[in-house]
């Protein structure tokens, strides 16, 4: 049964700073997906990573995809307070559109 | 225009009543979904429908029962509904099993 589990569950992080959320997940998978969840809302698409190695990048936030290691990554670079969210990764392990989500990261950036 | 719009936004119910929660996509997309998010925020799918097809059924009790009109709709329907049901319900649309693209969740309180 494929698992996904995210780390750290919660951030708290100041203004300015580097952080780095994990997302492993246990067996192979073709796609992967980072989304964003602000509080009482839907889920916002942020990121689509295809393929080993893949690397996107939107403002801040960078995304990388090691498919060998099972592991993803989501880089935020001098957050800023509308960074506050909460992140999720998602596994979509045999392009059945069935995603397999971690907990969620929620962060909280403070001024 | 909203991509996926789902009514109501907020249900509140006694245990036992029976509930219907409807779901619309204007994207063109093949599938919908629907995902429970629970009070940790965790997200599960439930159901998935391809072209008015159910493909996917998670262990999901009888007691919820998905319908698809047609492409561009599915809905859900609760019956004799239970405290444990009360959650967040989410519906999903992608196309070819890519990128999903959710809808603003319906919050569900049985009491």
């Amino acid at each position: 049964e494929l698992k996904v589990e995210q780390n750290p569950l919660f951030l708290s992080m100041q203004e300015g700073k580097n952080y780095t959320i994990y997302c492993n997940y246990s067996t192979t998978s073709d796609r992967l997906y980072w989304y964003r969840q602000d509080p009482g809302k839907s889920l916002e698409s942020l990121f689509v990573l295809l393929s080993n190695g893949a690397v996107k990048q939107e403002g801040r936030l960078m995304a990388s995809l090691d498919t060998k290691a099972r592991l993803s990554t989501l880089h935020i670079t001098a957050a800023v307070h509308d960074l506050s969210a909460t992140y999720f990764c998602a596994v979509d392990r045999s392009n059945t559109g069935k995603l397999i989500f971690g907990q969620g990261t929620t962060l909280q950036v403070k001024p | 225009d909203t991509a996926v719009s789902q009514t109501p936004k907020y249900l509140v119910t006694q245990m036992g009543n029976d509930k219907s929660i409807k779901c619309e996509q204007n994207l063109g997309h093949d599938t919908m979904y629907w995902y429970k998010q629970d009070s940790k925020k965790f997200l599960k799918i439930m159901f998935s429908y391809n072209n008015k097809e159910l493909i996917i059924n998670e262990t999901v009790p009888n007691r919820f029962s998905p319908k698809s009109p047609d492409k561009a709709h599915l809905n859900l329907h609760i019956n004799s509904l239970e405290l444990g049901d009360s959650a967040v319900y989410f519906c999903a649309s992608s196309q070819d099993s890519a990128e999903a693209f959710f809808g603003q969740g319906t919050r569900l309180t049985v009491v």
